[in-house]
């Protein structure tokens, strides 16, 4: 069966620190990945997508960048964190119709 | 411009009741349409979902009823429990841009 692992579980970073959060996806191969964020009380904000190695797709210009070193990892990171980056991030792959979410990483900058 | 549109922030419904989530989205090309529920502090998890062939899917106590004319679609939750308190996601599949546009959310309370 496949899984989604993210880590770490909760981040908390001052302005101007660096980000990398890191998720991985057990049991399929060549999946789409998504990097989502959820802001206090928002929707789902789609951050980044990639449908293969290397290949990174960006929803919404920011601070943030995402990279694909290896087939089932998927990497978001930020050289300097600004205070308006906290918020909820969500990892997710696509079978079919339907996309699968890991559990999250709860990242407050102070 | 938002393609999924989810005009009801929060839902109060008492326990036994039914729940009715409404979404209504603008893309006449989407053809597959799902529902997540959220807990606070986890991913969403997938509950249910309707291809656009379809009009009605039903699981258990969730039912799913797309309404293509009025590019409308509701989750109907019947009997409703304490457990179903949770965000509820709307969402259509894009995968022409391998995406799946979502909606605001809806906040439900269910009631004791």
């Amino acid at each position: 069966s496949q899984t989604i692992h993210q880590w770490p579980a909760t981040l908390v970073q001052p302005v101007g620190s660096p980000l990398s959060l890191e998720c991985t996806v057990e049991g399929t191969s060549n999946p789409n990945l998504y990097w989502y964020r959820q802001a206090a009380g928002r929707g789902l904000q789609l951050l980044f997508y990639s449908v293969g190695i290397g290949q990174i797709s960006s929803e919404v210009p920011q601070n943030l960048s995402a990279s694909r070193p290896q087939d089932r990892q998927f990497i978001l990171s930020s050289k300097k964190l600004l205070l308006s980056d906290s918020g909820f991030y969500l990892c997710a792959w696509r079978r079919g119709n339907e996309q699968f979410f890991g559990p999250g990483t709860r990242l407050t900058v102070l | 411009d938002q393609q999924v549109k989810q005009n009801s922030p929060s839902l109060s419904v008492q326990e036994g009741r039914i729940s009715i989530l409404n979404c209504d989205y603008t893309n006449s090309m989407f053809d597959y349409f799902l529902w997540y529920k959220k807990y606070p502090a986890e991913g969403p998890t997938f509950l249910i979902s309707i291809s656009s062939i379809k009009d009605k899917n039903e699981d258990g106590r969730f039912t799913v009823f797309l309404n293509k004319s009025a590019k409308h679609l509701s989750l109907h939750i019947v009997p409703s429990q304490p457990g179903d308190s949770a965000v509820y996601f709307c969402a259509a599949s894009d995968w022409s841009n391998y995406q799946l546009i979502w909606g605001a959310g809806t906040k439900l309370i269910i009631k004791p």
